[in-house]
This record gives structure tokens, sequence and C-alpha cells, in this order.
């Protein structure tokens, strides 16, 4: 079985700086994915960005990077220069044939 | 990029009535659609895998008399709520998976379907 855990239930970012959520991962597979998406307030599931576990770089698209420490078993996504519509509920996830399984997700709310 | 189209988004129901959810593949053949459960402010909870041309695998704990799902064709699957109650009230959404992409490539997930029973 597969666990993806997120510590971080809620975090406030001021708008234009960085923020970073955390995500740690269990897993005796080999090779797996790892995913995160955004949910806003809309409730559609908006993918961000993947790593794999094979991977040797880390995932970069846009503003969104993952740091990916597979020994440690943790791939924290981090926003940089936040934006008010960065707003919403961000979901790790680990892939397992085909399935997603979720963590418990962060709330991020952008200040201005 | 691919699109997955769910509906209704929204349904409003008397408690003993059947909703039927659809969840539409509009670019791409999906073999496999997904569906979950998810609570105000909570995680995604998977109920069940849905197989085109044949029967769905249910997550444990999930009843499978409850949650009817079909999947006749390469883009559609439907979630029928059967005898809907109130605590069957939730956000549903779907998520299908290109039947042609890699093992690794995301999937896709519809917009969602908030259901109220009354």
């Amino acid at each position: 079985a597969q666990k993806i855990t997120q510590t971080q239930p809620g975090m406030f970012v001021q708008e234009k700086e960085a923020v970073t959520l955390d995500c740690t991962y269990d897993t005796s597979d080999q090779s797996y994915g790892l995913f995160w998406y955004k949910q806003p307030s809309s409730g559609e599931m908006i993918f961000l960005i993947y790593q794999g576990s094979y991977d040797e770089q880390n995932a970069t698209e846009g503003r969104y990077s993952l740091n990916f420490q597979k020994a440690r078993k943790s791939a924290n996504l981090v926003i940089s220069a936040s934006q008010l519509g960065d707003s919403a509920m961000y979901f790790c996830a680990i892939k397992d044939d085909y399935k997603l399984s979720f963590g418990a997700g962060t709330t991020v709310t952008v200040r201005a | 990029g691919a699109v997955v189209s769910q509906h209704p988004s929204r349904v409003i129901c008397k408690s003993g009535t059947s909703v039927k959810i659809e969840c539409r593949s509009l670019d791409f053949q999906a073999t496999t659609m997904f569906w979950y459960r998810q609570f105000p402010k909570k995680s995604l909870m998977l109920m069940a895998t849905s197989n085109e041309g044949s029967k769905a695998t249910y997550e444990q704990g999930v009843e499978k008399d409850k949650f009817l799902i079909n999947h006749a064709s390469l883009t559609l699957s439907t979630l029928t709520v059967t005898s809907a109650h109130p605590e069957d009230s939730s956000f549903y959404i779907c998520s299908a998976r290109d039947t042609l992409a890699g093992a690794n490539e995301k999937l896709f997930f519809g917009s969602g379907t908030q259901l109220s029973v009354l």
C-alpha cells in the first residue's frame, strides 16, 4: 500500500513571496510517480507538476518546482512569487497502477 | 490539452431517488476512469475504478449496489447513486486515463459534481 502525508492543513503566504508545501510518501515500489494538483474553490483538479522516481533532476513548471529527496521520501512543492490566484487547496499524490492516492491536502491563502 | 467533461456540476435530489453522473473524455479514449468522493476540505477518496467493457473494481468499504458504475464506451463512464440518502451528499469527481499515454502520464479530472440529498 502507498501512503501520502501532508502535515500542513493550512498556510498563509504574502503575495510575491515563495511558499513550500510539504509532502512525504511511503511506498515499497522502486518505480513510482509523484504528482501535485491544485484545487480551487470551484472544485476542479488542476495538474501542476510531476516527478518520476528515477528522474535525477527536480521537476520545474513555471513558478512551480518540486524539491525531490528520494532518500527521505519527500516531494515538497515550492510556489515562487505567489499570486492571489494561487489561493487554493493543494494535494500531493502518488500513482499506483494508474490510480492516484492523495494526501490530506494543504490550504494555501495568499494575502495581498 | 485533454479534457474531461463531467455533468451535472450540481444536483439536488430528494431522499430515495437515484442520481446519474456522467464523465466523458472529449478528445481521447479512456479505457480506465476513476471515481472519487470528497468531503469538504478533505482529501479525495477513491471509490472505484471503471473499466470499459467490464465490471468496475470497487475499493474496500464502497457499496457496489449503492454506487453503480457503467463504462459502456471508450469515452463515457457513469456513476449512479441509487436510493440516495443525505449521507450520500458529497462532491464526486471523476478522472480518466488516456489509453495511449505512458504509465506516468497525468490523469485528467472532470470538474466534479456536488450532490445534495434532501
